[in-house]
């Protein structure tokens, strides 16, 4: 119930397009669902995060779209550029726990192609 | 702003040493700091978590003996592998989180190689 599953584990883009990444959660006591980008050899940086309260959220050209009946959100990214290339980690945690530990996907590695 | 430092980003060293790395939130104060170990093309492992002041909760198969962490003020946290060998080596990576509401943020991670 602790888990989160993502996908797809690799996903290839077009300049131009649009890249979209899928995860589904089980535990409905989760209430914070972050996206995080990692380029190789460095650590995840937040990348845009969505609550339970609203259905969709949109930061530049990334947009999270959430479905709590359906227990699953998505990463959106419009307009994809060669620089997007990095591997997206889905995550989701109970912001007031005691820990607030997240709950990682298994991450998906993005190439978009010039 | 949120930004947290890791040091060193490299270590190379023999087995049977023990290594320290250094997690630091640099404009915040962290109440919270977590250790990650990613092993390639794989997703974050969560360790263990540290409350400043407290002893840190380890998850279920990390040995607490192995991986010391010290969480001894609120912008610094330490994670010391101890008498390390060739299976310790990964990437380690500490992020931290100012309190409840807020996200946590990531180090730029440590390559540990134990040769």
């Amino acid at each position: 119930q602790q888990q989160v599953k993502q996908s797809p584990q690799s996903l290839i883009v077009q300049k131009g397009g649009i890249s979209i990444i899928n995860c589904a959660y089980e535990n409905t006591a989760f209430d914070y669902f972050p996206w995080y980008q990692q380029f190789p050899g460095k650590g995840p940086a937040l990348l845009i995060a969505i609550r339970p309260d609203v259905s969709e959220k949109k930061e530049g050209r990334f947009t999270i779209s959430f479905n709590k009946s359906a227990k699953q959100f998505s990463l959106h990214i419009m307009d994809s550029q060669p620089g997007d290339s990095a591997t997206y980690f889905c995550a989701a945690s109970r912001r007031m726990s005691n820990t607030g530990k997240l709950i990682f996907g298994q991450g998906t590695t993005l190439q978009v192609k010039p | 702003g949120a930004v947290v430092s890791q040091h060193p980003s490299w270590v190379i060293c023999k087995s049977g040493t023990s290594v320290k790395i250094e997690c630091r939130s640099l404009d915040f104060q962290a109440t919270t700091m977590f250790w990650y170990r990613q092993f390639p093309k794989q997703s974050l492992m969560l360790m263990a978590t540290s409350n400043e002041g407290s002893k840190a909760t380890y998850e279920q198969g990390v040995e607490k003996d192995k991986f010391l962490i010290n969480h001894a003020s609120l912008t610094l946290s330490t994670l010391t592998v101890t008498s390390a060998h060739p299976e310790d080596s990964s990437f380690y990576i500490c992020s931290a989180r100012e309190d409840g509401d807020q996200p946590q943020h990531f180090g730029d991670g440590t390559r540990l190689s134990i040769l």
